[in-house]
């Protein structure tokens, strides 16, 4: 258990649906990522929050949409996937966006797998 | 070339066996280094970071960094089979963000 807890686990979507993923954080952390892994290739950064403020958005289609109501909670909200976005969708935090070399380091989600059909 | 490299294995050792594991990198700036573990269907654990070059021993995993050469490395000493996992080097950039190489699959052999 990492304090890091995501719902729902395993999500299976017609492409015209919308659907959301939630991630909350038990770790009093200011910052919440969501990572993307597909299969066979590394884990790709898709979105930063810190202290509730997206910082980063690297280059993610539209058809995702991140909401950071507080820094405990993230939601990824998600409608008119493609196939190819079906993969493991990974929420993390840390305690802030310095570097790890104050200890900062991140903490993963047991991630949603999700699938587009 | 890809910020972060490994090669995807899968590495195959007997019980009790040294698993070595390792990774390349490209860019020098921001060189600290992370290991995750990555059991089957389940989020990355973080195992060790490092910044520093030489040896970071935490139990029985030693994290090596080479910043000359640009290659960190992984030791897992007295392998179980629980150790059997894919195992993701990751390096540091500004903004705590991490670049991911694409992970190295181990299976220790009882």
């Amino acid at each position: 258990e990492t304090g890091v807890t995501q719902t729902p686990r395993h999500l299976v979507m017609g492409m015209t649906n919308k659907k959301s993923l939630k991630c909350e954080q038990h770790l009093g952390h200011n910052a919440m990522y969501w990572y993307k892994q597909s299969a066979k290739k590394p884990l790709e950064l898709m979105f930063v929050y810190s202290l509730e403020e997206r910082v980063e958005n690297n280059s993610v289609p539209s058809r995702f949409s991140p909401e950071c109501p507080n820094s405990s909670h993230l939601f990824l909200h998600l409608h008119t996937l493609q196939p190819e976005d079906s993969a493991l969708y990974l929420c993390a935090s840390s305690q802030d966006r310095r570097t790890p070399r104050s200890g900062n380091t991140i903490y993963f989600g047991e991630g949603s797998w999700l699938t587009v059909v | 070339q890809k910020e972060v490299e490994q090669d995807p294995g899968p590495l195959s050792v007997p019980e009790g066996a040294i698993v070595s594991l390792n990774c390349t990198y490209s860019n020098s700036a921001f060189q600290y280094f992370m290991w995750y573990r990555q059991y089957s269907r389940k989020g990355p654990e973080l195992l060790m970071y490092t910044y520093s070059s030489g040896n970071k021993e935490d139990g029985r995993f030693t994290a090596q960094v080479d910043k000359s050469s640009k290659y960190i490395s992984l030791f897992i000493r007295d392998s179980q089979p629980s150790d059997s996992a894919t195992y993701l080097c990751a390096k540091g950039a500004a903004g705590n963000k991490l670049t991911f190489g694409g992970g190295t699959r181990v299976l220790v052999k009882p």
